[in-house]
């Protein structure tokens, strides 16, 4: 079955590293890679990279992503409290003409 | 500054139909795609439907084919989503975006009898 699929929650302590991970398959992720994306309540998403890593103005060099065959990941050094959000993976899928959202990583910051 | 602003979001009942709306600025709107994307309380962003810069061409989700038409008038910088058939599930605050760079802050559709 389609679909992206994220850990439901990571934690780790304030200025260590976490590692965000997002499987797809050949169609989406093993094909074009995902973007990512952070929410905070009551916001909407906020992109923080694009598909291929490169990442829009102003979002800080702290997030990084890449990708392994059909496994996106999205780390992020240096851990701040303003980091505790949703995190969200997003592809295109080729074979249902759809773009996919995974179903959320939510990061607590300790 | 990109600026994206909907309107058009209300309560309705099961069946009825509505109009979003999506009004662009801040960028050369007819070069590019426009997305639909909705998220009801709780769960995860649900990409609807997209748009070309031309309009000749949509994509959709397969829970809404049938039943929502996108759509733009590119001399009016404005994007559309024609949602007709509404369920209960279709509740969701929707959201209009450009590149998933972009986002409105949303119009809240409720569909309850």
């Amino acid at each position: 079955q389609a679909g992206l699929t994220q850990p439901p929650s990571v934690s780790k302590g304030l200025r260590q590293t976490a590692t965000l991970t997002c499987t797809g398959n050949n169609n989406n992720v093993g094909n074009e890679g995902a973007a990512w994306l952070q929410q905070n309540q009551g916001h909407p998403p906020k992109l923080l990279t694009h598909r291929g890593d490169d990442r829009p103005s102003g979002i800080p060099e702290r997030f990084s992503a890449s990708r392994s065959g059909n496994t996106a990941s999205l780390t992020i050094t240096g851990l701040q409290p303003e980091d505790e959000a949703d995190y969200y993976c997003l592809a295109w899928d080729s074979s249902l003409n759809a773009w996919l959202f995974g179903g959320g990583t939510k990061l607590t910051v300790l | 500054e990109v600026q994206l602003v909907e309107s058009g979001g209300t309560l309705v009942q099961p069946g009825a139909s509505l109009r979003l709306s999506c009004a662009a600025s801040g960028f050369t709107f007819s070069t590019y795609y426009m997305h639909w994307v909705r998220q009801a309380p709780g769960k995860r962003p649900e990409w609807v439907a997209d748009i070309t810069p031309d309009g000749s061409t949509q994509y959709y989700v397969d829970s809404v084919k049938g039943r929502f038409t996108i759509s733009r008038d590119n001399a009016k910088n404005s994007v559309f989503l024609q949602m007709n058939s509404l369920r209960a599930e279709d509740t969701a605050i929707y959201y209009c975006v450009r590149l998933f760079e972009n986002w409105g802050q949303g119009a809240l559709v409720t569909v309850s009898s």
